[in-house]
């Protein structure tokens, strides 16, 4: 398994204003992931963060907008850029800690973001 | 597009009642299968991780079942308790869709 924590935990903010997540895992992890959850609703996958080389984003999803780094096997960071009260929600980062594709996903506790 | 189905979408039940969440998905071309419990304003916890090869897993009083052909899963929760209230929710890894959860509340 693994531990996965984020901060900040919550955060209001303002619209235009860009917010960055940091997600750290105990453990060297090959796949990392973000997500979204928006009010009421269940967990949309944003984009898996690659070491060394740039996130791939699903579909709907685009850099500019959700910038994500990748510096080493255990830290990401997710960028909400330009926000408006449509990016209120909770994202998530989660890991897979055997590297495989199959195997178990964790997922740190959320981050809370209002969007005034 | 895969879907992911979870019924009921709430479910409220005594304390000590045998209960069972279905989730369902209509590709069955997928890695495995995962079941999490959501508290409120929080993470998600993993459950149970069933790979597409095998056809249930079991930890203490929860049991998960696979069944691909059909497109099928079964989240099977014995001797239900308070502290078992949460949202639970429903995941296929292939391309990583969710289901929108059942909402459970045990009744002390």
């Amino acid at each position: 398994s693994a531990v996965i924590s984020q901060k900040p935990s919550r955060d209001i903010c303002q619209r235009g204003t860009s917010l960055t997540i940091q997600c750290q895992v105990d453990s060297q992890v090959t796949m990392m992931f973000w997500y979204r959850q928006q009010p009421g609703q269940s967990l949309t996958l944003i984009a898996t963060a690659n070491q060394g080389s740039e996130a791939t984003y699903e579909s709907g999803f685009v850099i500019d907008k959700f910038p994500i780094s990748r510096p080493n096997l255990t830290f990401s960071t997710l960028t909400v850029s330009n926000m408006s009260p449509e990016d209120s929600s909770i994202y998530l980062c989660s890991a897979t800690p055997s590297g495989r594709s199959s195997g178990a996903q964790y997922f740190g506790p959320g981050t809370r973001l209002l969007v005034l | 597009k895969q879907e992911v189905t979870q019924i009921p979408a709430a479910l409220s039940v005594p304390e000590g009642e045998n209960l069972v969440l279905n989730c369902s998905f209509t590709d069955s071309a997928i890695y495995n299968l995962q079941w999490f419990r959501q508290d409120p304003g929080k993470g998600l916890t993993s459950l149970l991780l069933i790979q597409s090869s095998q056809r249930e897993q079991t930890s203490g009083r929860l049991n998960a079942s696979l069944d691909k052909s059909s497109g099928r899963s079964t989240l099977y929760i014995a001797a239900s308790q308070p502290g078992d209230s949460a949202t639970y929710l429903c995941a296929v890894f292939n391309q990583f869709y969710f289901g929108t959860g059942t909402s459970l509340t045990v009744i002390p």
